[in-house]
């Protein structure tokens, strides 16, 4: 069985410019999750997508948005990039009630 | 707001020894508590999942163990290999499945096994 997909692997960017992420969660799972993960900073939790609909936000301003699809994929947006957006975002899925299980990440570079 | 601190931040030891790595949470509340591993610049990997009612789980050399009333989790590693070496993070959700926040992390414990 698939896991957690995410893409692109690592992806470079200067200040201002927008990024679009992309996740494919377990086949069965309804659940999406995004976390950022920035150097010194521990793993920050962004957004949770539950069949299509924004459930919670974590901390962020609102450049930092998504979305899931009817195939429960997701997409994370960055818009007007600042240089502390560099870090590794991970996405998870889980099933209703289950274990969240991770991707690989992208690793984000803003020069 | 719950906050989870692990301690050491980092730890380097021989090869072959036994260590312990510590977790503790403010929330007492918890549905369960996960321990990962984490290679450099890579996605996360679990390796133990303690639901609130249980005490302890074992995989192979790894042992984790759940005290809900004072806060705390170890994660034990037995006769440690230099493939042992990562940053170990501890995470707990207060629902469940992720709920409405997934899971709150620790920073991690990074680990050098030294062959």
């Amino acid at each position: 069985e698939a896991g957690v997909t995410q893409s692109p692997t690592h992806l470079i960017k200067t200040r201002g410019q927008q990024v679009t992420l992309r996740c494919s969660p377990i086949s069965g799972h309804t659940s999406v999750y995004w976390y950022q993960q920035a150097l010194g900073l521990g793993l920050q939790f962004l957004l949770w997508y539950d069949e299509g609909e924004e459930r919670n936000r974590g901390n962020f301003p609102p450049r930092f948005s998504g979305r899931q699809f009817p195939n429960y994929s997701s997409e994370l947006n960055v818009n007007a990039l600042e240089l502390e957006d560099s870090a590794l975002y991970l996405c998870a899925s889980s099933p209703v009630r289950g274990k969240l299980f991770f991707g690989s990440g992208t690793q984000l570079s803003v020069l | 707001k719950q906050e989870v601190t692990q301690i050491p931040a980092a730890l380097s030891v021989p090869e072959g020894e036994n260590l312990v790595l510590n977790c503790s949470f403010t929330d007492s509340a918890i549905y369960n508590l996960q321990w990962f591993r984490q290679d450099p610049g890579k996605g996360l990997t679990s390796l133990l999942l303690i639901q609130s009612s249980q005490r302890e789980q074992t995989s192979g050399r790894l042992n984790a163990s759940l005290d809900k009333s004072s806060g705390r989790s170890t994660l034990y590693i037995a006769a440690s290999q230099p493939g042992d070496s990562a940053t170990y993070l501890c995470a707990v959700s207060l629902y469940s499945g992720g709920g409405a926040d997934g899971l709150t992390f620790g920073k991690g414990t990074h680990l050098i096994i030294q062959p």
